[in-house]
């Protein structure tokens, strides 16, 4: 079936140190999609990339979509605290909706 | 602006009682979904509803059931509580079907 792994599960960074996740899809996505979940909070859509390759920035937050459209990846420089949570990539697949297994981020000050 | 809101927030059962979980969006949406979370596993789909009026399995719709009684509530529905179905429940809706989704603050239910 279908699958889409987060690495790593867990990250333990430095307050101002860099972050990335990485998501693998075990088959192409139309689109991919990116969520914020803080602890004991909803997820919280961050942004949708959608072409081959793309790349997207906000702020310290920078989003790329492979070009083979299976993984994509989200690297946040100069981590601050309240980027704590964690991040889940997410996309279709035909007409199912798939969740990544999620990247926890805590950030030490 | 209320977005996405679920009831209850908190649920306790007994194995094989029934209960539906309730969500309303007021953002006009056309598409909502249920998800369950796990720990370690990220969020699963049960079921959606692509527009009022239709309804589609998700990954895991075993032991579910759902009705979308308009354009802005969707409910789910458990027939006999399992422990196994003991999870947060996310409701989410989108302007259309597979795009950028809003959720609601989940309900927490512990079935014993």
């Amino acid at each position: 079936g279908q699958q889409v792994m987060q690495i790593p599960q867990y990250q333990h960074v430095q307050e101002g140190e860099d972050f990335t996740t990485y998501c693998n899809s075990s088959t192409t996505l139309s689109n991919i999609q990116w969520y914020k979940q803080r602890p004991g909070g909803h997820p919280v859509f961050l942004i949708q990339l959608v072409k081959s390759g793309e790349v997207k920035k906000q702020k310290r937050l920078t989003f790329q979509f492979g070009e083979a459209k299976k993984n994509s990846s989200l690297h946040i420089t100069a981590t601050q605290t309240t980027d704590v949570g964690t991040y889940f990539c997410a996309g279709p697949n035909g007409n199912q909706f798939y969740f990544g297994t999620g990247t926890s981020l805590t950030v030490i000050p | 602006n209320a977005g996405v809101t679920q009831t209850p927030k908190f649920q306790v059962l007994k194995t094989g009682q029934s209960m539906t979980l309730q969500c309303a969006q007021d953002m006009n949406h056309n598409s909502m979904y249920w998800y369950r979370q796990d720990p370690g596993m990220g969020l699963r789909l049960i079921y959606y509803s692509a527009s009022e009026g239709t309804t589609d399995k998700g990954e895991v719709p075993n032991g579910y059931n759902v009705s979308r009684l308009n354009k802005r509530e969707f409910s789910l529905r458990l027939e006999s509580a399992a422990p196994s179905q003991t999870s947060v429940y996310f409701c989410a809706s989108s302007l259309v079907d597979l795009q950028p989704q809003h959720f609601g603050d989940g309900t927490r239910l512990s079935i014993l």
